[in-house]
């Protein structure tokens, strides 16, 4: 699997919009980028993924690099329930590959 | 979306006993689940992937003797904990995926287990 990189810890004001980085600059063309949060003592939540193209749903937006090297996850009106660990991890391919777990980005939503 | 749940969510053992944690997907066909564990403060590890009616694959450094994982249906797969000790004690999370239909695994809520 391509390893991803992220800042342990960020802070961000209650009602604006987090911004969470994610380096993967070794990221294959078949590999694709997801997101998913934890909040403290539950499973994962998928969050949002992305091939190339910049990806929205209810959740959140990604936005991905023209090389595909780094992407941003973005809660665009952060509220105190975002408070959560943030995984940003690349998928081997489509199918029956497993999710492997950094350390991921531990988001802060300050009231 | 998919709901995969997961029984019990806490669970305390004595130590020599065996424990088992159920995961089921509850509106969709589970053609392969995970389990994870996670220790404090640490991120998830992979412990195994199955397959439904096949024998579940281990991840290098988990005792598939220890941990006995069946996936006997569409919607349950198992994990028992054998001769259970402290250090077993940790937060296990499963998750679910329909190759079939998507590609996201989903997730359930986890079940923190104590050994004493």
């Amino acid at each position: 699997d391509a390893k991803t990189t992220q800042p342990p810890s960020m802070d961000c004001a209650e009602g604006r919009a987090a911004n969470l980085p994610c380096n993967h600059s070794t990221i294959s063309g078949n590999e694709y980028v997801y997101w998913y949060r934890q909040i403290h003592s539950q499973g994962p939540q998928y969050i949002i993924h992305g091939l190339k193209n910049n990806e929205t749903n209810e959740m959140a937006s990604l936005i991905i690099t023209e090389d595909r090297k780094s992407s941003t996850l973005i809660l665009p009106h952060a509220t105190l329930r975002d408070t959560a660990v943030y995984y940003c991890i690349v998928r081997e391919s489509f199918g029956n590959e497993k999710l492997t777990f950094g350390t991921g980005t531990r988001l802060t939503i300050i009231p | 979306g998919a709901v995969v749940s997961q029984h019990p969510s806490w669970v305390i053992c004595k130590s020599g006993t065996s424990v088992k944690i159920e995961c089921r997907s509850l509106d969709f066909q589970a053609t392969t689940m995970f389990w994870y564990r996670q220790f404090p403060k640490q991120s998830l590890m992979l412990m195994a992937t199955s397959n439904e009616g096949s024998k579940a694959t281990y991840e290098q450094g988990v005792e598939k003797d220890k941990f006995l994982i069946n996936h006997a249906s569409l919607t349950l797969s198992t994990l028992t904990v054998t001769s259970a000790h402290p250090e077993d004690s940790s937060f296990y999370i499963c998750s679910a995926q329909n190759l079939g239909v998507t590609y996201e695994q989903y997730f359930g809520p986890g079940t923190r287990l104590t050994v004493t």
